[in-house]
């Protein structure tokens, strides 16, 4: 069974600092990870994912993640935080070999940008 | 816009009635999922179908149900409806459901009320 455990459900940075937000996971398989975006009274918008390759991802809105398999870790970063960043941030991981599951989900972390 | 289209928006019902929840996956997509969104749940997987098939099933509850018709939309029915049914009910549609350029798009949710 696969789990994700972000830390820290509020995290709150001043406009033009660095966002990182903690992600980690349990998987039996190489899994695939996700990073989602929410914001209110709206669905989720993928801002980046690993599958295979390069441990280094690029995402949208300047967000990126490293993969991490020593440390079942998928951290997202941002070198500089913008007031509309503020949202709803959930990392998601899926069984990628097998295929045929949902998306497991953590329970969040409500990012607060700070003027 | 993710391409993923869900009706209705927001929808109230009494306790034990039946309602359902249609989406319309981004076209070319053959799998859809759908996910519950709840304060004390969080975000959790309840089914996929993949071309009209169910593929995999997550925490769905007995009294809800789900299909797939031939032109790639799919409902989720839920039945005899109880106070912590309501929630915000998800669909997303991916390509396939594995590989490399697997990713889920959502849709934006309806959000059900249950008095």
């Amino acid at each position: 069974a696969q789990s994700v455990t972000q830390l820290g459900s509020h995290v709150s940075v001043s406009e033009g600092a660095l966002v990182l937000l903690r992600c980690n996971y349990s998987s039996s398989v190489p899994p695939y990870l996700f990073w989602y975006v929410q914001y209110p009274n709206q669905g989720l918008q993928l801002l980046l994912k690993y599958t295979t390759g390069a441990t280094l991802v690029k995402g949208i809105n300047g967000f990126e993640a490293e993969f991490k398999k020593s440390e079942t870790s998928f951290h997202l970063t941002k070198p500089s935080a913008h007031m509309s960043d503020a949202a709803e941030y959930f990392c998601a991981v899926s069984d990628g070999t097998g295929g045929a599951d949902g998306l497991t989900f953590g329970k969040g972390t409500h990012l607060i940008i700070q003027p | 816009d993710s391409g993923v289209t869900q009706t209705p928006k927001h929808l109230i019902t009494a306790t034990g009635q039946r309602v359902t929840l249609r989406c319309s996956p981004r076209s070319g997509d053959l799998s859809v999922y759908w996910y519950q969104q709840s304060l004390d749940q969080g975000l959790q997987f309840l089914i996929q179908y993949y071309n009209g098939e169910e593929r995999a099933k997550g925490n769905i509850l007995e009294r809800f149900s789900a299909q797939q018709f031939p032109d790639l939309h799919s409902e989720l029915n839920l039945s005899s409806l109880e106070l912590g049914d309501s929630a915000l009910y998800f669909c997303a549609s991916s390509r396939g459901d594995r590989g490399p350029t697997y990713e889920q798009y959502f849709g934006p949710g309806t959000r059900l009320t249950v008095t």
